[in-house]
């Protein structure tokens, strides 16, 4: 059972180059997040995706786009890349939808991107 | 709306002393608290959970917490570290549907 698996782990971009971040989750899970995370600030939520055809922005959704492309995906595009967007990315699923154990997060293991 | 603060961001413990994290959140109706462990290099990890009943919570590698109201804190505790223990823990809470995270403790062990 792979939970959430997110790809590429590294990448190097220049400025204004545009990439897409991939996440899966085979959990069955309704809910889906995209985080970034820097030094000193923890992680920051970017968008969500409370249920399958629904997206949110989060605190720092500016920047980025984001994709439900059906219950098991979720991706997060960066249009033109920016230096400031050099951080550590973690996608995360949850079953919500009720029940106690509903809220707890499953993360990836992270991607980690430089702009350059 | 609801948020935690992690006051410490780097602590540093010998081997097998005792450790306590400190979390406190704002005020909430019924706080969603959890602590959340991240290796270097890995993703984040549960630790455990908190949403109503028994004050004290019990995680996975022998950490517990404890909920208190009266000083809005949910402490992380472990009375003997390992060296495998260095990590980042954050603390977390739910609001609005969203999982909001502390900024975080860096804990070093020392031999």
């Amino acid at each position: 059972n792979a939970g959430v698996t997110q790809t590429p782990k590294f990448q190097v971009l220049k400025t204004g180059q545009s990439m897409t971040l991939q996440c899966a989750q085979d959990m069955n899970h309704n809910s889906m997040y995209w985080y970034r995370q820097d030094p000193g600030m923890g992680l920051r939520l970017i968008y969500y995706s409370a249920s399958e055809g629904t997206t949110d922005k989060g605190e720092v959704p500016n920047g980025y786009n984001v994709s439900r492309l059906n219950k098991r995906e979720f991706s997060l595009r960066l249009e033109s890349a920016a230096p400031s967007q050099t951080s550590v990315y973690f996608c995360a699923s949850s079953e919500m939808g009720g029940g106690v154990g509903a809220n707890v997060l499953t993360f990836g293991a992270g991607s980690r991107l430089t702009v350059l | 709306a609801q948020s935690v603060t992690q006051p410490d961001i780097h602590i540093t413990v010998s081997e097998g002393a005792s450790l306590e994290l400190r979390c406190n959140y704002s005020y909430g109706a019924t706080p969603y608290l959890f602590w959340y462990v991240q290796s270097p290099g890995q993703g984040l990890q549960l630790l455990l959970k908190y949403f109503s009943g028994d004050t004290l919570v019990q995680g996975i590698k022998g950490f517990e917490a404890e909920f208190k109201r009266s000083q809005s804190s949910f402490n992380l505790r472990k009375p003997s570290v390992h060296w495998s223990d260095a990590a980042e823990y954050f603390c977390a809470t739910f609001r609005a549907q969203k999982l909001v995270f502390g900024q975080g403790t860096r804990l070093t062990i020392n031999p």
